[in-house]
């Protein structure tokens, strides 16, 4: 059975950068019918998403997020993650990872989900 | 960016009913819609793809439909671990965008 797993820091500085890791487990990240997505969730902006990365390490990012996000792969450790600059109060959510199927019929979005984390940014 | 509209924000329904929550996209999407069942506490869970593709596991009294650019979530006889929050979520164009949500609340 999948299980994906965020890990990172629960409380970060404003101005601060973000870092969060996913770690895969019962599948592998290099498959090619996958893609691996941010998604985060506030109170104030509901669910939000972030980016995606394919095994190769192309990416595609919100726009919203500007230049703050990277997104970055690790298939040696079966991990995925995310940076987010320049941190301010509204970037205060619960961080989930999330897997994409790409199937022959077409996309099957978020099929597998982490448990999510919650991320202050707080001094 | 394409903008999901959900209504209603809340619903207030008992276990047997008949439920039914819209999504509407500002623009088209072909079918690439997709809804999904959270609870406190918890990441979302997929319900249904592809506007009318149930996910495998989920219980057949969830139905989606749609036409043209507003979309339906249907449940046929709402049982008490029906009760949560429902999102639909578009993946036709980039950036994915969900909507704001449908609570689920006993009446």
């Amino acid at each position: 059975q999948l299980q994906l797993q965020e890990s990172g820091p629960g409380l970060v500085k404003p101005s601060e950068t973000l870092s969060l890791t996913c770690t895969v487990s019962g599948g592998s990240i290099s498959s090619s019918s996958y893609n691996w997505d941010w998604i985060r969730q506030s109170p104030g902006k509901g669910l939000e998403w972030i980016g995606s990365i394919y095994y190769s390490g192309s990416t595609y990012n919100n726009p919203s997020l500007k230049s703050r996000v990277t997104i970055s792969v690790d298939t040696s450790k079966n991990q995925f993650s995310l940076k987010l600059s320049s941190v301010t109060a509204a970037d205060t959510a619960v961080y989930y990872c999330a897997r994409v199927y790409q199937a022959s019929s077409g996309w099957i979005p978020f099929d597998y989900w982490g448990q999510g984390t919650l991320v202050t940014v707080s001094s | 960016d394409i903008q999901m509209t959900q209504s209603p924000s809340t619903l207030s329904a008992s276990v047997g009913d008949r439920v039914t929550i819209t999504c509407r996209a500002s623009q088209s999407i072909s079918s690439w819609l997709a809804w999904y069942q959270q609870k406190p506490g918890k990441a979302p869970k997929l319900l249904i793809h592809k506007a009318s593709s149930l996910e495998s596991g989920v219980p057949s009294r969830f139905s989606g439909s749609d036409s043209g650019t507003e979309f339906t979530l249907t449940i046929s006889g709402l049982q008490p671990d029906d009760f949560a929050t429902y999102y639909c979520q578009q993946y036709n164009t980039y950036p994915w965008t969900f909507g704001q949500g449908t609570r689920v609340e006993i009446k």
